[in-house]
């Protein structure tokens, strides 16, 4: 199975835009892709997710390509509060059922 | 309101005991379940996941089981410990976001 990978770690300054990449080539055809966070050990946060139009809530803005086999997440205005590891899940159907796997994770550091 | 139980929240077990960690999903019927887990400092690893009563997928091979003997029951379980098995388990559903329970977190020693 390919996996839903992400880079490890990714730097940015506050108040500047942060973009998150996701690859997920194995994604099926009418499953979302999920964006969730988690700060230190707590269970994981809901962002944002999609099929296959750009999305946009309060928190992030969400790209999806065309070909739907990546994703990037968009924080508008880091802060320190964004701090985190973020994760995107994608579905691959197994049958009826979908398994829903976690990338690999980014780990999102916000600095003055 | 739809809302999902998991518990209990912290164990410490010695190698070669049984687990069993459970949850349940309220306001709502049918629903897919998940079960994660992420030892320290890694990623959340699916280990199972189910689409009725009685069917579960197992995506790795492990000591761990699990059941649905309700629709919105959603067990699991080990017989026997290993020192590997520590980790934080989460359980899930999906009713167009994903919502995650509140994690057990497992310590074997």
């Amino acid at each position: 199975d390919a996996k839903t990978t992400q880079p490890p770690s990714m730097d940015c300054a506050e108040g500047r835009a942060a973009n998150l990449p996701c690859n997920h080539s194995t994604i099926s055809g009418n499953e979302y892709v999920y964006w969730y966070r988690q700060i230190h050990s707590q269970g994981p946060q809901y962002i944002i997710h999609g099929l296959k139009n750009n999305e946009t809530n309060e928190m992030a803005s969400l790209i999806i390509t065309e070909d739907r086999k990546s994703s990037t997440l968009i924080l508008p205005h880091a802060t320190l509060r964004d701090t985190a590891v973020y994760y995107c899940i994608v579905g691959i159907r197994d049958g009826t059922a979908s398994k829903l796997t976690f990338g690999t994770g980014t780990r999102l550091q916000v600095t003055l | 309101s739809q809302t999902i139980h998991q518990w209990p929240a912290t164990l410490v077990q010695p190698v070669g005991s049984p687990l069993s960690l459970e949850c349940t999903v309220e306001g709502t019927s049918n629903p897919n379940l998940y079960w994660y887990r992420q030892a320290a400092g890694r990623g959340l690893q699916l280990l199972f996941y189910s689409v009725g009563i009685g069917q579960i997928s197992s995506e790795v091979p492990q000591n761990l089981s699990a059941s649905r003997p309700q629709d919105r029951q959603f067990i699991l379980s080990s017989k026997k410990l290993l020192l590997s098995d520590s980790g934080f388990y989460l359980c899930a559903w999906r009713s167009g976001e994903l919502f995650f329970g509140e994690g057990s977190r497992l310590t074997v020693l």
